[in-house]
């Protein structure tokens, strides 16, 4: 089952606010990966993080995988309106070698004008 | 990255039917997982293809319900057999590159409901 605690569940924001979303675990991670679900179309990396203590950026997106390796956070920029959607967190455990991924609930995000 | 397809779309189907979903990536990988989506919840790991061996299924999910091919390392197929309401489901593929990155690639999904 689910080992990744998603949080905030949702989130309603103004446009041009920043957004903090995170992942919490009870287990050590590998890989933590951060991807964003438009309606209707599949998850889309947004980014990629592998060592303890990483911060990693993609534009206005900046990531972190905690020191612990046992949590990763998600910062969003000045918020625009194509931000709507929703974010999963996800990682890949250490016990496995296939690379399976465990994938939080997601945090629904609404951006409005 | 890849892209990858995904056919058909989206689908109703009758219950008792079933179902062949195909998933195609432009380059040739080495590992190709199946995920269930249903409505308003995450992503949920059916199985992992790989090519030239049975795929292996995650608990709650069985070979004679959800029959997987990977026939070669650029094409998978997963059906979904005799269907029911609770089938209906956003079903995707995800593909992992050939490497030391465990980073999955998603195809579009295809929307399934049966009625």
């Amino acid at each position: 089952g689910q080992q990744l605690n998603q949080s905030p569940q949702s989130m309603f924001i103004q446009e041009g606010e920043d957004v903090s979303m995170n992942c919490t675990s009870s287990s050590i991670f590998n890989t933590w990966l951060w991807y964003k679900q438009d309606p209707g179309e599949g998850p889309v990396l947004l980014i990629a993080l592998y060592k303890a203590g990483e911060l990693t950026s993609n534009g206005r997106l900046t990531a972190q995988f905690g020191i612990t390796r046992k949590d990763s956070f998600l910062n969003i920029s000045a918020s625009i309106p194509s931000d709507v959607g929703i974010y999963f967190c996800a990682g890949q455990l250490t016990t496995d070698s296939w690379g399976k991924l465990q994938f939080g609930a997601g945090t629904q995000v609404v951006v409005t004008p | 990255s890849a892209v990858i397809s995904q056919k058909p779309s989206r689908d109703i189907c009758q219950r008792g039917t079933s179902l062949t979903i195909q998933c195609q990536v432009d380059s040739q990988v080495t590992m190709m997982f199946w995920y269930r989506q249903q409505p308003g919840q995450s992503l949920t790991l059916i199985a992992t293809a790989n090519q030239g061996s049975e795929a292996t299924y995650e608990s709650g999910f069985v070979i004679d319900k959800f029959p997987i091919s990977r026939p070669n390392l650029t094409f998978s197929t997963l059906t979904v057999s005799n269907m029911s309401p609770e089938d209906s489901s956003i079903y995707l593929c995800s593909v992992r590159l050939q490497g030391a990155t465990y980073e999955q690639y998603f195809g579009p999904g295809t929307r399934l409901t049966v009625t």
